[in-house]
């Protein structure tokens, strides 16, 4: 799978949007781009995943750009239950998948 | 529906002891993930099961760890003769099928917290 590159920890106001960015310069065409996040002491929850086009869903959208190296995910109004560490992950599909390879995240911090 | 549920949710044990950690993934999931996760690091993979089958055991560090599904849904990580390393809290997720696409989230338990004294 791609290795992604992603800022340690970023800041955001309540209420405003938080648009984290993600780079995976070395994605490959059948390979998909998944967000997950870990509230503190919890499991990963999936937010949202895509292959070419924008998605959206009811709690983020995803935006990759043309040539699918850099990808960014929107919280549209952050709230102070959205702190947590987000993980952008590149996972190839089809037979053979294995897990799923975390690096360190961001550390998004909502501030009241 | 239930979640992922992994038990205990705690264990301290002694270096050199043997420890079972327990996931009951959600019903009719197909691939089940054990996953562990150090203090300020994402999740590390250590094996898949796709059914009963480990069809990735590729991330178990050494032989101290082993994985069994014996029925297709409840799976138990042994780990034997433990050290203070193996402490790190253990995920467990399950997913309908191992395939990346449409539908094909993993779902994760809480996590069992191992401290090895």
């Amino acid at each position: 799978d791609a290795k992604t590159t992603q800022p340690p920890s970023m800041d955001c106001a309540e209420g405003r949007a938080a648009n984290l960015p993600c780079n995976h310069s070395t994605i490959s065409g059948n390979e998909y781009v998944y967000w997950y996040r870990q509230i503190h002491s919890q499991g990963p929850q999936y937010i949202i995943h895509g292959l070419k086009n924008n998605e959206t869903n009811e709690m983020a959208s995803l935006i990759i750009t043309e040539d699918r190296k850099s990808s960014t995910l929107i919280l549209p109004h952050a709230t102070l239950r959205d702190t947590a560490v987000y993980y952008c992950i590149v996972r190839a599909s089809g037979g053979g998948a294995d897990g799923l390879t975390f690096g360190k995240g961001t550390h998004l911090i909502i501030q009241p | 529906g239930a979640g992922v549920s992994q038990t205990p949710s705690n264990k301290v044990t002694e270096k050199g002891k043997y420890v079972e950690l327990r996931c009951d993934p959600i019903s009719g999931h197909t691939a089940l993930y054990w996953y562990r996760q150090s203090l300020g690091q994402g999740p590390e993979f250590l094996i898949y099961f796709q059914g009963t089958g480990a069809a990735d055991d590729s991330g178990l560090p050494n032989d101290r760890f082993f994985a069994v599904r014996p029925e297709g849904s409840v799976s138990t990580l042994k780990i034997q003769r433990t050290e203070r390393g193996d402490s790190a809290v253990y995920l467990c997720a399950s997913s309908p099928t191992p395939w990346a696409g449409v539908g094909n989230e993993q779902f994760f338990g809480p996590g069992t917290r191992l401290t090895v004294l």
